[in-house]
């Protein structure tokens, strides 16, 4: 069981590059979530969803978009990448909402030059 | 609004110590609590969580945790060190009523160092 699964591990990028962050899941989990990570900082919600096809914004949803179109993968855009946007990229996902657990992926570190 | 508070950003311990980890929460509502570690260059592994009933709730790892809900704290404790729990601990929280989409709100974390 492979459980939630990011590509790629690490990326470099230019300024005004762009790219997308995979995410997967083989839990039959219904929520997802993009959360980023920088120093000191704690995780903050990048973009969410509840369902296929139903994305929802985060609490710093600026310079990134989201499509679900199946329930096992949940990609992450990165439109004109700019240094603010170096830091530690996890996906999440939980079979529903109120007390399950979110289980998280092992990370994508970015680099943006 | 929701909010967690990690006040501690490193907390040191000698092996075989008692160990604790603050966390205290800020929610309209009802709280679900939640605890994750971090190890270097990992992703975040789940701990343990209160949603309802009892008061301490145990973990993995041998962690556990007190809900005090008049306090509106949540601090993870181990009642034995070892150096392997040096690590990154996260506090989250959700709201039950006032959230959508299941969302958490984490702390800053706090840096763990179990030293031998």
């Amino acid at each position: 069981n492979a459980g939630v699964t990011q590509t790629p591990k690490f990326r470099i990028l230019k300024i005004g590059q762009s790219m997308t962050l995979q995410c997967a899941q083989d839990m039959n989990h219904n929520y997802m979530y993009w959360y980023r990570q920088d120093p000191g900082m704690g995780l903050k919600l990048i973009y969410y969803s509840v369902g296929a096809g139903i994305t929802d914004k985060g609490e710093v949803p600026n310079g990134y978009n989201v499509s679900r179109s199946t329930t096992e993968d949940f990609p992450l855009r990165l439109e004109l990448a700019a240094p603010s946007q170096t830091s530690v990229y996890f996906c999440a996902s939980s079979s529903r909402t109120g007390g399950d657990t979110q289980y998280f992926g092992p990370g994508t570190r970015l680099t943006v030059l | 609004a929701q909010s967690v508070a990690q006040p501690e950003d490193q907390v040191n311990v000698a092996e075989g110590n008692p160990l604790t980890v603050k966390c205290t929460y800020s929610v309209s509502g009802n709280p679900y609590l939640f605890w994750y570690v971090q190890y270097p260059n990992r992703g975040l592994q789940f701990l343990l969580k209160y949603i309802t009933g009892d008061n301490l709730v145990k973990g993995s790892y041998g962690f556990e945790a007190e809900f005090n809900k008049s306090q509106t704290s949540f601090h993870l404790k181990k009642p034995s060190a070892l150096v392997s729990d040096s690590a990154l601990y996260f506090c989250a929280v959700r709201d039950i009523i006032y959230n959508q989409g299941g969302k958490l709100i984490f702390g800053q974390g706090t840096e763990l160092s179990v030293k031998p």
